[in-house]
């Protein structure tokens, strides 16, 4: 069956400092994968797409990666800060999204 | 533009009972979606819709149901409440298959 693999536990890390959130997934050939911040009590928000012909997407301080070989996904955070602080989840599409359970990332000042 | 809006905030039912959440885009999007989020858990598609009059199942549709009668709106009937169906119901809506969904705020219902 397919599957989605994030970190189930919390990234903690320093502001300033680069965080990286890992998606892998198995039994699954998607077109594209997406990526989205959700913070407690609130909807998830988009943040990026990325196309299985397509090997690295950036905005701003936003990076993500998309090996189909390793069948894995890194999303980077540069320059992180204390508001980056929330749960970001990968999302794997076809026709519609598969999520998986999503990484906390904790920013210390 | 509102987004996407979703009634009611909070809800608590009884096993047995039945209830409509609402769910209402502004963004003459094609495509909207229901899922379902438990505690530690991804979102689960429950179903979804690719226009008005058509609908699919996700994942877990068993215990709900669905109709797409204008584009804007997108309800989801819950049936005989179980306590299984406790969980935050979150409404989206996207303007192709691939793009971005934009998500509601939420309806967290608890069934008892």
């Amino acid at each position: 069956s397919q599957k989605i693999e994030q970190n189930s536990e919390a990234l903690n890390i320093q502001e300033g400092k680069t965080a990286t959130l890992t998606c892998n997934y198995t039994n699954y050939s998607p077109a594209y994968l997406q990526w989205y911040r959700q913070d407690p009590g609130r909807g998830p928000v988009f943040l990026l797409l990325i196309r299985e012909n397509e090997k690295e997407k950036r905005k701003e301080r936003l990076k993500v990666t998309f090996d189909t070989t390793l069948k894995q996904s890194l999303f980077h955070i540069t320059a992180s800060q204390p508001a980056d602080s929330a749960t970001y989840l990968c999302a794997l599409g076809y026709s519609t999204l598969t999520f998986g359970k999503g990484t906390m990332l904790l920013v210390s000042p | 533009n509102a987004g996407v809006t979703q009634t009611p905030k909070f809800r608590i039912l009884k096993i047995g009972q039945s209830m409509t959440l609402q769910c209402t885009q502004d963004m003459n999007h094609n495509y909207m979606y229901w899922y379902r989020q438990d505690p530690g858990m991804g979102l689960k598609l429950i179903y979804y819709s690719v226009g008005a009059g058509i609908t699919d199942k996700g994942e877990v549709p068993n215990g709900y149901n669905v109709s797409r009668s204008t584009t804007e709106d997108f309800p989801l009937r819950l049936e005989l409440a179980a306590p299984s169906q406790t969980s935050v119901y979150f409404c989206a809506s996207g303007g192709t298959v691939e793009d971005t969904q934009y998500f509601g705020p939420g309806t967290r219902l608890t069934v008892l």
